[in-house]
């Protein structure tokens, strides 16, 4: 059974401040997602994540994907309120499966 | 505008009163599945569903079922709803192509007193 473990689970920081959020496995994944899940909302799709070693960079967060392609973190610099939320990566369904793995989720808090 | 409507967003009901929440996606995709969100368990899938007529249990099927008789509605039914159904529901898309993302609804909060 594939599972997909982030941590820290809650992070409450100041506006400014620097973090980083991680998802691991001991399952290799073919690409792994990463959404933003606002209160009150469904979760959005940030990004995803396909080749082992790839960094991808979306304004101030940068993900990486592990070179062996079994973990996946989240980097944010200078944090803003804005990034509040539940952060959750997710690995699509294995062949002969339709069911994306989700991680257990990282509730970030932003305060100013 | 591309999007999966839920509803309601909100509903309060009583044990054993059944209740069906609406799923509609716009995107002609093929895949739609259901999800509770609960704190300290993350989402958990209770059904999917791979095209119409074709559905299958997730992890916690258990006092839910589903129906898929067109391809953009995937409407999720609770025929005698307890308490221990009171959660965060969210429906989800997908074109189940590799590295697609799963477009989410805006949730359906249910409490069953």
């Amino acid at each position: 059974t594939q599972l997909l473990e982030q941590s820290p689970q809650f992070l409450s920081i100041q506006e400014g401040e620097n973090l980083t959020v991680y998802c691991n496995s001991s399952s290799v994944f073919s690409s792994l997602q990463w959404y933003r899940q606002e209160p009150g909302e469904g979760p959005v799709l940030l990004v995803t994540v396909v080749t082992g070693g790839e960094v991808k960079k979306l304004k101030r967060l940068t993900f990486q994907f592990g070179d062996a392609r079994k973990d996946s973190s989240l980097h944010i610099t200078a944090a803003q309120t804005g990034d509040t939320g539940l952060y959750l990566c997710a690995g699509p369904p294995t062949s002969g499966t339709y069911k994306y793995i989700f991680g257990t989720g990282t509730r970030l808090k932003v305060l100013a | 505008e591309a999007q999966v409507t839920q509803n309601p967003r909100y509903l309060i009901t009583v044990t054993g009163k059944k209740l069906t929440v609406t799923c509609s996606q716009n995107m002609n995709h093929e895949y739609m599945s259901w999800y509770r969100q609960d704190p300290g368990l993350g989402l958990r899938q209770i059904y999917y569903s791979m095209n119409v007529e074709v559905t299958d249990k997730g992890d916690v099927p258990e006092g839910y079922k589903v129906s898929r008789k067109e391809k953009r509605n995937f409407p999720l039914i609770l025929e005698s709803p307890s308490p221990n159904q009171t959660s965060l529901y969210f429906c989800a898309s997908s074109l189940m192509r590799e590295q697609t993302p799963l477009h989410f609804g805006n949730g359906t909060r249910l409490t069953v007193t």
